[in-house]
């Protein structure tokens, strides 16, 4: 059975960092890329990065909302995903999801539970 | 950008029918793929490919893609259909694009 567990977030002050994880099972998580999505408070769902598989070089890409400060990376070794956030805003609040990328046809087949990152003083 | 443009919300009677509708700049010639959210949840997708069901959905939820318009028609509409519902393409310029989404009530 195919798993995503997102954790990490919490309560953290403005202008501070904050990893998220995404611990993966039942798939081979090196052949699949992953991305991260995220939904503020009451409202819709927004892609914010993703990070391609080895055979891609791990390369990453991000909306212009948090290029520059947050990234993505990989370990293939522990099947987890990782969101380095900095630079912390109010606007960033949201639930994180993870999700795993069917790479045929883009789109998102399984996700984690998500967690809640509040970015608050 | 591509934007995705959905009704915020449709309201339908049990055993009706509902369609839900995603709007875009010749989104059909893009692929379409639909997410459910019940309520406290994650999304999981319902639809992908424009018309394919995902593992575990049943044949009541169908959908269609052309010009302007994708559609997620879910028929005989049950209570626990009542949902969040997002459409979501791939975009060159964009990347992944998400529908601001609908929420389907069941009245």
């Amino acid at each position: 059975e195919v798993q995503l567990v997102d954790s990490g977030g919490g309560l953290v002050q403005p202008g501070r960092s904050l990893r998220l994880s995404c611990s993966t099972s039942g798939f081979t998580f090196g052949d699949y890329a992953l991305s991260w999505v995220r939904q503020a408070p009451g409202k819709g769902l927004e892609w914010i990065g993703f990070i391609r598989d080895k055979a891609y070089g791990e390369t990453t890409e991000y909306a212009a909302s948090v290029e520059g400060r947050f990234s993505i990376s990989r370990d293939d070794s522990k099947s987890i995903a990782y969101l380095q956030m900095n630079g912390l805003k109010a606007g960033d609040t949201a639930v994180y999801y993870c999700a795993r990328v069917q790479s045929e046809s883009l789109f998102f087949d399984f996700w984690g539970q998500g967690t809640l990152v509040t970015v608050s003083s | 950008s591509y934007v995705l443009t959905q009704p915020p919300s449709v309201s339908v009677a049990p055993g009706q029918t509902a369609r839900l509708t995603c709007g875009g700049n010749n989104i059909g010639s893009k692929t379409v793929h639909w997410y459910r959210q019940r309520p406290g949840q994650a999304p999981g997708v319902v639809v992908y490919d424009d018309s394919d069901r995902a593992s575990g959905i049943p044949e009541r939820f169908s959908g269609s893609n052309s010009g302007d318009t994708a559609t997620l028609t879910i028929s005989r509409v049950e209570a626990g259909d009542e949902a969040d519902y997002y459409c979501q393409v791939w975009d060159l310029s964009s990347d992944w694009v998400f529908g601001g989404g609908t929420k389907l009530t069941v009245l």
